[in-house]
């Protein structure tokens, strides 16, 4: 399977603790976006990378959230001191900047519930 | 912010009929997409549409997107359980960020 992987698919954890997603793309994808879904919403932008760059952020990303994509390949989210309202779906997708670039397709998503 | 709005939020409709949802927003979009989600998983993509007043069909699926390019439609004939899900419309304004509205939750009964 060549789509969108992301692990874990779920996290159950502690008020108060970090937690750490992954993300791999599509292989010919250089842009990768995060996105937060909560129930009965549609995916809400966080952040996207072109190749290694992390070209935009979303206001309503804290400082407790970081996103990494370190070779331009593989990207990693970050939740430092985690919240009650922080239990979302995250989501990620990847495009290719060329052609029809809003054409985004992503993975299966992390499920966060933090207690 | 651009906002997208769907229409409605909930439609439960029997086998075999037909069923029309909307996405509205006042910005202009470059373009489109239609998605449909399945509980607990990611967003699937459908359809891209781009041109103002273009219409795509896939099978039963037929999606229209406005002149002004600010809203679009997406219209199943006969629909079937299969058919059942979240369909989500996202717009493209700047390079590479998609605005999502909140979805019509679908369900189509045997």
């Amino acid at each position: 399977d060549t789509g969108v992987s992301q692990d874990p698919r779920h996290k159950i954890t502690k008020r108060g603790q970090n937690v750490t997603f992954r993300c791999d793309p599509i292989s010919e994808h250089n842009r990768l976006y995060w996105y937060r879904q909560t129930l009965g919403q549609g995916p809400e932008f966080l952040t996207y990378f072109q190749n290694e760059a992390q070209l935009e952020k979303s206001r309503l990303l804290s400082d407790r959230f970081s996103a990494e994509r370190p070779k331009g390949s593989f990207s990693t989210l970050e939740i430092q001191r985690t919240e009650q309202g922080d239990s979302a779906m995250y989501l990620c997708a990847s495009s290719f900047s060329g052609g029809a670039s809003y054409e985004q397709y992503f993975g299966p998503g992390t499920r966060l519930t933090v207690t | 912010t651009q906002l997208l709005e769907q229409s409605p939020q909930f439609l439960s409709i029997q086998e075999g009929e037909n069923l029309t949802v909307y996405c509205n927003s006042s910005s202009v979009f470059s373009s489109l997409q239609w998605y449909r989600q399945e509980p607990g998983e990611g967003p699937v993509l459908l359809v891209t549409v781009v041109t103002g007043g273009e219409v795509k069909k896939l099978k039963r699926l037929t999606f229209q997107f406005g002149d002004a390019r600010k809203d679009s439609s997406l219209h199943i004939t006969a629909a079937q359980p299969g058919d059942t899900g979240l369909y989500l419309c996202a717009g493209g304004r700047n390079a590479g960020k998609s605005t999502f509205g909140d979805g019509t939750t679908l369900t189509v009964k045997p």
